[in-house]
């Protein structure tokens, strides 16, 4: 199975930067494409898909999110944090199967 | 508007079993491959199963292989997912969601299955 680890905790101030990152055991891409998407979860609310193969951004979502990385390294950037977006983030591989997602990164406040 | 509408989840002893289902609207259901994930109390997500679009594959993780089984009826829009012989570490929120090259941009609510005696 791909391994996805992802630091358990960031801790940033508004209006700040912050970069979550998600790396795998495996490469996870094939054809130029990456199978590495990235999700919030809020607490009692299901995920929302934020960033889908590596760097395209889902529908609805801000431009302040981005994706990049490629290989066995992934990086999500939110710049600038607003409040709403304390929340936690996965990264998910749909390289192979079993699709495995990261442990989480809960985003808190500074 | 997609939506994905879990229900079926409840208390359940070890050993027994428990039928969930997932009722689809907002697209056409019959075109679309289908899965389940789900998410323990307080932990990560996990992913459970998928099933191809007909119903011709599905695939699942080990830890489920042999005890639970997806399917769908496109005539109904409807997703289910068949769990036999549950353990504890089934005890989870499990959600209904649609893939699209492996990525999950639509969600249901989610149903909580709690195994316990």
């Amino acid at each position: 199975d791909i391994v996805l680890t992802q630091s358990p905790a960031l801790a940033v101030s508004l209006e700040q930067r912050a970069t979550i990152s998600c790396k795998t055991s495996q490469n996870v891409d094939n054809y130029g494409i990456s199978y590495m998407h990235w999700y919030q979860q809020k607490p009692g609310q299901q995920p929302k898909l934020l960033i889908y193969e590596g760097s395209n951004l889902a529908s609805g979502i801000p431009a302040r999110f981005s994706g990049s990385g490629s290989g066995t390294d992934f990086t999500l950037t939110i710049d600038p944090v607003e409040a709403d977006d304390i929340a936690t983030y996965y990264c998910q591989q749909s390289k192979d199967y079993p699709y495995t997602f990261g442990a989480g990164t809960k985003l808190e406040l500074k | 508007e997609v939506q994905l509408v879990e229900s079926g989840g409840g208390l359940v002893q070890p050993g027994r079993s428990l039928k969930l289902s997932c009722a689809a609207s907002g697209f056409t259901f019959s075109n679309y491959g289908m899965a389940w994930v789900r998410q323990a109390p307080t932990k990560g997500l996990e992913w459970v199963a998928t099933i191809s679009y007909d119903g011709s594959s599905t695939y699942y993780r080990d830890s489920v292989k042999g005890r639970f089984t997806i399917s769908r009826d496109n005539a109904k829009s409807t997703l289910y997912l068949q769990m036999d012989s549950l353990r504890s570490e089934d005890t989870a929120t499990y959600y209904c969601a649609r893939p699209q090259l492996g990525r999950f941009a639509y969600w249901g609510q989610g149903t909580l299955v709690t195994v316990s005696s």
